[in-house]
């Protein structure tokens, strides 16, 4: 079993819809967790941190259930820029430790 | 937010040839890197951690005599493809770690280097 698993993908949807990702982890020492972006031929780049409360910036929402090793990401009202692919990303507890990568979940915002 | 450099952004070299990547924390020094590699469709797999006067750690499956790291400075490290062959072609990325206290505990990533081996 991945130490990180997502959705599969792609996701197609119009402008405007609310499309959500979920992303499950193994390793119940994990202690952070993040969701990054990653553009075609680019580097990811970080969307936000995973808060044990859940965190909203903007129209981005992720929710941690660490019972269940389960994370989540909503994007409300998907604009054409948000085609990418939205990777899950978990750290154990101690610093420095390496970021462990899902597969990514590819979503296409069609016009 | 921090910035990490790497060079080159692209390469294409022959089979058989060392290609030399090098990645630079730029406004902090970090006694941490990582490379990664991606492959087409894939996600990014770590391939070793990379520690300021210390030897790298690799991963599984990662041959530390094919790919060498070197990181001699605390805002240098360099990853050497040696012998490269065809499928080496792949998406290398370093990420640097910025100190503890520097901010938060995350890492910042170049911008990759595409390696092409003919």
């Amino acid at each position: 079993r991945k130490e990180v698993e997502q959705d599969p993908g792609p996701f197609n949807v119009p402008e405007g819809a609310t499309v959500a990702f979920n992303c499950t982890y193994s390793n119940s020492a994990s202690q952070s967790f993040f969701w990054y972006r990653q553009d075609c031929r680019k580097e990811p780049k970080l969307l936000m941190s995973v808060y044990s409360s859940g965190n909203e910036d903007g129209r981005f929402t992720a929710q941690l259930n660490r019972a269940s090793q389960y994370i989540s990401l909503l994007i409300r009202d998907s604009k054409l820029s948000d085609s990418a692919t939205y990777l899950c990303v978990v750290k154990g507890r101690n610093y420095g430790q390496n970021f462990v990568f899902g597969p990514g979940t590819r979503l296409s915002v069609l016009p | 937010g921090a910035v990490v450099s790497q060079h080159p952004s692209w390469v294409i070299c022959k089979s058989g040839t060392s290609v030399k990547i090098e990645c630079r924390s730029l406004d902090f020094q970090a006694t941490t890197m990582f490379w990664y590699r991606q492959f087409p469709k894939q996600s990014l797999m770590l391939m070793a951690t990379s520690n300021e006067g210390s030897k790298a750690t690799y991963e599984q499956g990662v041959e530390k005599d094919k790919f060498l790291i070197n990181h001699a400075s605390l805002t240098l490290s360099t990853l050497t493809v040696t012998s490269a062959h065809p499928e080496d072609s792949s998406f290398y990325i370093c990420s640097a770690l910025p100190p503890r206290g520097h901010g938060s505990d995350t890492q910042y990533f170049g911008p990759g280097t595409r390696l092409t081996v003919l």
